[in-house]
């Protein structure tokens, strides 16, 4: 059974860089078959896709946290990562990574991520001084 | 961007009664569409995909419909542990840009 466990810092302080870890086990991140994925979700609020990376290092981001985002991989520790600059309380969520499926149909030159299935349990970062 | 718009917000609904919930987009997404539902202090978890097929170990009473921008979730007849924020989201852009609605929660009547 797949299982996503993130780690990483519980407070940064702002401008700093918030960085987290996803270890993947009972499975390989290096499948062909899968993207893996970070969302966040701010307390009490709802759902948002922070970006996405396929084994070989191809990644795609949400536009509005491209210019402040890095996802990467790690295939001999079968972990991703995730790094985000210059935060602000505004980032104070809990970070969830999850799998993905991946599509073809509508996706120019290859194939794109899809769905979310597994997620972690999610970790809360709180960006304060 | 493709903005997902649920409705409504809170749905009061009594055990063993049926809830629908309805999720539009602002542009056609096909059927590229799927549901999640999620406990308080919980991950989210995966109901629903290509907008009407259910996911591994998910219950019949579960179903999903729609394509284009209009889609609903129905729960023929709502069990205790069916409480919770539904969510839907797209995969439907190339270059991709996955977004979600603000969900829908599902309290008890």
């Amino acid at each position: 059974q797949l299982q996503l466990q993130e780690s990483g810092p519980g407070l940064v302080k702002p401008s700093e860089t918030l960085s987290l870890t996803c270890t993947v086990s009972g499975g390989s991140i290096s499948s062909s078959s899968y993207y893996w994925g970070w969302i966040r979700q701010p307390p009490g609020k709802g759902l948002e896709w922070i970006g996405s990376i396929y084994y070989s290092g191809s990644t795609y981001y949400n536009p509005s946290l491209k210019s402040r985002v890095t996802i990467s991989v790690d295939t001999s520790k079968n972990q991703f990562s995730l790094k985000l600059s210059s935060v602000t309380a505004a980032d104070t969520a809990v970070y969830y990574c999850a799998r993905q499926g991946q599509s073809i149909g509508y996706c120019s030159g290859g194939s794109c991520p899809n769905w979310f299935d597994p997620w972690g349990q999610g970790t809360l970062v709180t960006v304060s001084s | 961007e493709i903005v997902m718009t649920q409705s409504p917000a809170t749905l009061s609904v009594s055990p063993g009664e049926r809830a629908t919930l309805s999720c539009r987009a602002s542009q056609s997404v096909s059927s590229n569409l799927a549901w999640y539902q999620q406990k308080p202090g919980q991950a989210p978890r995966l109901l629903i995909y290509g907008a009407s097929t259910r996911a591994t170990g998910i219950p019949a009473r579960f179903s999903g419909s729609g394509s284009g921008t209009e889609f609903t979730l129905t729960i023929s007849s709502l069990q205790s542990e069916d409480f919770a924020v539904y969510y839907c989201q797209q995969y439907n852009n190339w270059p991709p840009r996955l977004t979600f609605g603000g969900g829908t929660k599902v309290e008890i009547k």
